[in-house]
């Protein structure tokens, strides 16, 4: 069955330092795969996306995501976290098939000190 | 462009009370639909999913029932709430596979229902 892993459940990192949050999952075909951010209270906005192509993918507010096939992983990186990025970060894998499903993981909240 | 609209967005219920909450959909046709809910300190789960109207396919038997009664309308609904409904209820919708999409969702700003 398809599944997703964000093994943090909260990470607290210093403005202006480097951000990593870890996403693993299994599925048995190439997976289309995601990362949203939510605010408090707010729905989901989309970060980035991976479907084919080139394994480091960019996305909006500086963040990147590596797909390494072999370790079945899609981490999600920022070289420096500004305050505003405190919020919550989904990964999601996509079931290709008619429904469009997207299987997210139980999230990481961020927490960034000043 | 697209928009997504849910409402109510705040909502506080008794047990035992009825419960409908909408989306609709604006600026594109023939979507697929989807209700998540996210409980506290969860991740999403989906409830339900459509891909054209009057089909439903439910992914967790429980309370609550899902209805599309138009191409770009969704409800949720449940004839008597429990307290474990209550959470933050989010609408989103997909371009069809096989089109230009590449399956992402676009989500609305949620519903959220407390369950007294």
């Amino acid at each position: 069955a398809q599944s997703v892993t964000q093994p943090d459940i909260h990470i607290t990192v210093s403005e202006g330092a480097s951000l990593e949050l870890r996403c693993n999952y299994s599925y048995g075909a190439t997976p289309y795969l995601f990362w949203y951010v939510q605010s408090p209270g707010q729905g989901l906005q989309l970060l980035l996306k991976y479907f084919s192509g080139d394994t480091l993918v960019q996305g909006i507010k500086g963040f990147e995501a590596e797909f390494k096939r072999s370790q079945s992983s899609f981490n999600l990186r920022k070289p420096s976290v500004h305050w505003s990025d405190a919020a919550e970060y989904f990964c999601a894998v996509g079931l290709m098939d008619s429904s469009y499903k997207l299987i997210f993981g139980s999230g990481t909240r961020l927490l960034v000190r000043p | 462009s697209q928009t997504i609209h849910q409402w109510p967005a705040t909502l506080v219920q008794p047990v035992g009370s009825p419960l409908s909450l909408e989306c609709t959909v604006e600026g594109t046709s023939n979507p697929n639909l989807y209700w998540y809910r996210q409980a506290a300190g969860r991740g999403l789960q989906l409830l339900f999913y459509s891909v054209g109207i009057g089909q439903i396919s439910s992914e967790v038997p429980q309370n609550l029932s899902a209805s599309r009664p138009q191409d770009r309308q969704f409800i949720l609904s449940s004839k008597k709430l429990l307290l474990s409904d209550s959470g933050f209820y989010l609408c989103a919708w997909s371009v069809k596979s096989g089109g230009t999409g590449t399956g992402e969702l676009f989500f609305g700003e949620g519903s959220r229902l407390t369950v007294l």
